[in-house]
């Protein structure tokens, strides 16, 4: 399966909103509502920020929300803060019984 | 908090096969959970290599299925990966994760452990 597009990079002004896109296929984002997105700093785990498209896990700020909308979704961080500057990953269940992810969006905040 | 540790060789010869244990830790291996491995190679996206539950029940990525083998050791509280036939493609950043038990995400990451193939 080809991974999920997502744009290389996105930034923002502290205490402003950007949104994460993630274009996937009717064989992955456009049939399933199991969507993750993931937070990834430098040398760090990597951390579920979202999961089921739109659901946060427990600890995980407010600030950030998923949507879907046919084959993409989307990760918007509200309140842009310095500690946001990261690489974020969406990742999907797909219709071959397996799970794809982006290509990643390195996030910096001016 | 669930606690994930992959180890192995950071230098594996071409032809050769890769092999990579995850330690699981603060948690049971043997819960209703699937334990995943995830790579990235250079300038590339993460890549979901598989998963693998406590019984011995796998699912991998159709692109890497015939080189591919997961196993559970529950004795030893760890998991394992074996890639066949490297070539230099196959470096990578390679992740371990627990995924939730339906499988759909990774709750969980290990920090990552870099994998370079070359002679």
């Amino acid at each position: 399966q080809s991974a999920l597009t997502q744009p290389a990079s996105v930034s923002g002004s502290p205490g402003q909103a950007i949104t994460i896109s993630c274009t996937g296929t009717s064989s992955d984002v456009g049939t399933y509502n199991l969507v993750s997105w993931y937070q990834r700093h430098p040398g760090k785990a990597p951390k579920l920020m979202i999961y089921d498209v739109t659901n946060r896990p427990s600890g995980v700020s407010n600030r950030f929300s998923g949507s879907k909308s046919g084959n993409t979704a989307s990760l918007t961080i509200s309140g842009l803060q310095a500690e946001d500057e990261a690489d974020y990953f969406c990742s999907s269940y797909t219709t071959s019984t397996s799970l794809v992810f982006g290509g990643g969006t390195k996030v910096t905040v001016l | 908090q669930v606690q994930l540790q992959e180890s192995g060789p950071g230098l594996v010869e071409p032809s050769d096969t890769l092999s990579l244990t995850c330690a699981v830790s603060v948690y049971s291996i043997s819960s209703t959970n699937w334990w995943g491995w995830i790579r990235q190679s250079p300038g590339k996206g993460l890549e979901w290599i598989g998963y693998i539950n406590y019984s011995g029940s796998t699912y991998y990525n159709p692109s890497l299925k015939s080189r591919v083998t997961m196993s559970v050791d529950t004795s030893k509280s760890h998991f394992s990966l074996k890639l066949s036939s490297v070539t230099a493609v196959d470096t990578a950043v390679y992740y371990c994760a627990r995924y939730e038990r339906r499988g759909y995400y990774g709750d969980y990451w290990g920090q990552g452990t870099l994998v370079t193939v070359s002679s």
